[in-house]
């Protein structure tokens, strides 16, 4: 069985800091890791993916994250973080390719501080 | 990126009714679209797949015969929730995904979600 861990429920950071929101994974096979943002009421937006390739990852407004196998970890980073950036974060793994599901963990709620 | 519709965006019904949520995959095709259920503070609960022109997949614990799912075209899935209680009030989320071909593992996009409340 595949599974996500957002250890943190909330992170807060002031703006213009560096942000990191972290995610580890268990996957019985090749990961394909994902990073999503809902922002109230609001379905959710793709952010960045690992598949294969680099470790470092970029992706929309500016995040990216970092593949790490050996901790089997996908942290997603952003090196200024702006208010506009608060909402939940989710991040998610699927098992290879193909028909597999996507399991997501359970969110972390991102605050940047004015 | 592609874009996944879901309508209504909000909906309150009373208690025994019925209520149904369309998606739609507005530039692509979706043989597969997917059904979650989020509650407040919490993470995507996925309820069930939707495969075109087949029975959808529901997950353990998720009755089919509650959640009702169809998937008439490539374009098209709905959800209807039958005798709604006030339990069932949710954020309901659908997602499409796009097309699997050679070494494209398709792409996950995710409608706006649908508010559910039950008097």
């Amino acid at each position: 069985a595949q599974s996500v861990a957002q250890p943190e429920d909330q992170v807060n950071v002031a703006e213009g800091n560096p942000l990191t929101v972290k995610c580890t994974y268990s996957v019985s096979g090749n990961p394909y890791l994902f990073w999503y943002v809902q922002y109230p009421n609001r379905g959710l937006q793709f952010l960045l993916k690992y598949i294969t390739g680099d470790n470092l990852v970029k992706g929309s407004y500016g995040f990216e994250a970092e593949f790490n196998k050996s901790q089997t970890s996908f942290h997603l980073k952003k090196p200024s973080a702006l208010v506009s950036d608060s909402a939940l974060y989710f991040c998610a793994v699927r098992d290879g390719g193909g028909y597999q599901k996507v399991t997501f963990g359970t969110g972390t709620k991102l605050q940047v501080i004015p | 990126g592609a874009v996944v519709s879901q309508h209504p965006s909000r909906v309150i019904c009373k208690s025994g009714t019925s209520v149904k949520i369309e998606c739609r995959s507005l530039d692509f095709q979706a043989t597969t679209m997917f059904w979650y259920r989020q509650f407040p503070k919490q993470s995507l609960m996925l309820m069930a797949t939707s495969n075109e022109g087949s029975k959808a997949t529901y997950e353990q614990g998720v009755e089919k015969d509650k959640f009702l799912i169809n998937h008439a075209s490539l374009t098209l899935s709905t959800l209807t929730v039958t005798s709604a209680h006030p339990e069932d009030s949710s954020f309901y989320i659908c997602s499409a995904r796009t097309p699997l071909a050679g070494s494209n593992t398709g792409e996950l996009f995710f409608g706006e979600g649908s508010r559910l409340t039950v008097l």
